[in-house]
């Protein structure tokens, strides 16, 4: 399978725990795309990477949040002392520069 | 800020219908247009991705147009079948990449 894939599907993690999901994107593609989709919403862009450069952050992405792309492949988003409101799908996305993008599978979090 | 709105928020049709969906944006100064389609639970696929050049693209039973000028696309569905039930998102590209909620297809066999 040549596709985006991410790791884990799901997590179930308790209030104030810290999670990092991965991101292995498409072989070629050089940028790298990070959103956040909860119930009924489009998602929402969070942060990408071009090789592995972050060249934008939304105002999303607080504190908590931190991206990596340390060789330009694949990607780790972590979250530090998590919340409630962190509950949501969080999907990569992977494309050649202003080409199409294609999303992986989804992490869906749980905060209890 | 770019705002992207999807137009209806929910369409029910009956199996064969031809059908539009419609997407609209408050920034013209876009790089391109993706529509894709995201079935419950799952991620999205990519269905169509309009350059800023480009007024239209097809693909299959499936074609969209892009009206950059007015911000509108539009995704049009020829003789649509229960498989195409999904929500259909619009999203649009400057430095980032912006998404309107969607429209949730019911067709019904």
């Amino acid at each position: 399978d040549t596709g985006v894939s991410q790791n884990p599907r799901h997590k179930i993690t308790k209030r104030g725990q810290n999670v990092t999901f991965r991101c292995d994107p498409i072989s070629e593609h050089n940028r790298l795309y990070w959103y956040r989709q909860t119930l009924g919403q489009g998602p929402e862009f969070l942060t990408y990477f071009q090789n592995e450069a972050q060249l934008e952050k939304s105002r999303l992405l607080s504190d908590r949040f931190s991206a990596e792309r340390p060789k330009g492949s694949f990607s780790t988003l972590e979250i530090q002392r998590t919340e409630q409101g962190d509950s949501a799908m969080y999907l990569c996305a992977s494309s050649l520069v202003s080409m199409e993008q294609y999303f992986g599978p989804g992490t869906r979090l749980t905060v209890t | 800020k770019q705002e992207v709105t999807q137009i209806p928020a929910a369409l029910s049709v009956p199996e064969g219908e031809n059908l539009v969906l419609n997407c609209s944006f408050t920034d013209s100064a876009i790089y391109n247009l993706q529509w894709f389609r995201q079935d419950p639970g799952k991620g999205l696929t990519s269905l169509l991705l309009i350059q800023s050049s480009q007024r239209e693209q097809t693909s299959g039973r499936l074609n969209a147009s892009l009206d950059k000028s007015s911000g509108r696309s539009t995704l049009y569905i020829a003789a649509s079948q229960p498989g195409d039930s999904a929500t259909y998102l619009c999203a649009v590209t400057n430095n980032d990449m912006r998404f309107g909620a969607g429209t949730r297809l019911t067709v019904k066999p």
